[in-house]
């Protein structure tokens, strides 16, 4: 089945604890963005990547890594997670920019 | 960089009640257009998308969205609304020039009985 994992789908934590939300696709798309949606806000882009090793900022990239190892895979790390980013987290994937994204069923991470 | 604005926070509509849910783009070229749709604890799903080409875009669920770049507009229609479309729509813009995705804030459906 072709689909979007995502791990873990939540996680509490405190501030400075560093962390790591996996995500992981098996359509083989090149592009693989991450989003956080929060209240009245809707999906704002952190980082995307077009293509293993290749990756490019978003709207909201501070305080975020992300690494393209390989092409299904496109880990979003937290160094040191404050507040501010407690959010819903969602990972995506498609062929390109423009094409249809796909998702995953999203991470609600908390940071106390 | 391109930007997306919903006006509508939430909409209530009857069942079987007609559909119109906003969206305006600010881009100076011509965006790739997209509406999502996310129901409840869900991941987010495409309705329809516009690249180019005919400005009435079919979608799934009955679902139609009409480019009018005279009015930065794509707005999403359905003629008849059912209790499941109940769900937060998301539009979404993407640009020629560059490769990030921006969306709007969502407009939450609610559908009365």
């Amino acid at each position: 089945e072709a689909q979007v994992t995502q791990n873990p789908r939540y996680l509490i934590t405190v501030t400075g604890k560093k962390l790591t939300v996996t995500c992981s696709q098996n359509m083989n798309h090149e592009y693989m963005s991450w989003y956080r949606q929060d209240p009245g806000l809707g999906l704002r882009q952190i980082y995307y990547s077009m293509n293993v090793e290749v990756t490019d900022k978003g709207d909201v990239p501070e305080g975020y890594k992300v690494s393209r190892k390989e092409k299904r895979n496109f880990p979003l790390i937290l160094e040191s997670p404050s507040p501010n980013q407690t959010s819903l987290y969602f990972c995506a994937s498609s062929w390109g920019s423009r094409d249809t994204q796909y998702f995953g069923p999203g991470t609600r991470l908390t940071v106390l | 960089a391109q930007s997306v604005t919903q006006p509508d926070i939430h909409i209530t509509v009857s069942e079987g009640a007609s559909l119109e849910l906003r969206c305006n783009y600010s881009y100076g070229a011509t965006p790739y257009l997209f509406w999502y749709v996310q129901s409840p604890g869900q991941g987010l799903q495409l309705l329809l998308k516009y690249f180019s080409g005919d400005t009435l875009v079919q979608g799934i669920k009955g679902f139609e969205a009409e480019f009018k770049r005279s009015q930065s507009s794509f707005n999403l229609r359905k003629p008849s609304v059912h209790w499941s479309d109940a769900a937060e729509y998301f539009c979404a813009v993407g640009a020629v020039r560059n490769n990030d995705m921006r969306f709007g804030a969502g407009t939450r459906l609610t559908v009365k009985p």
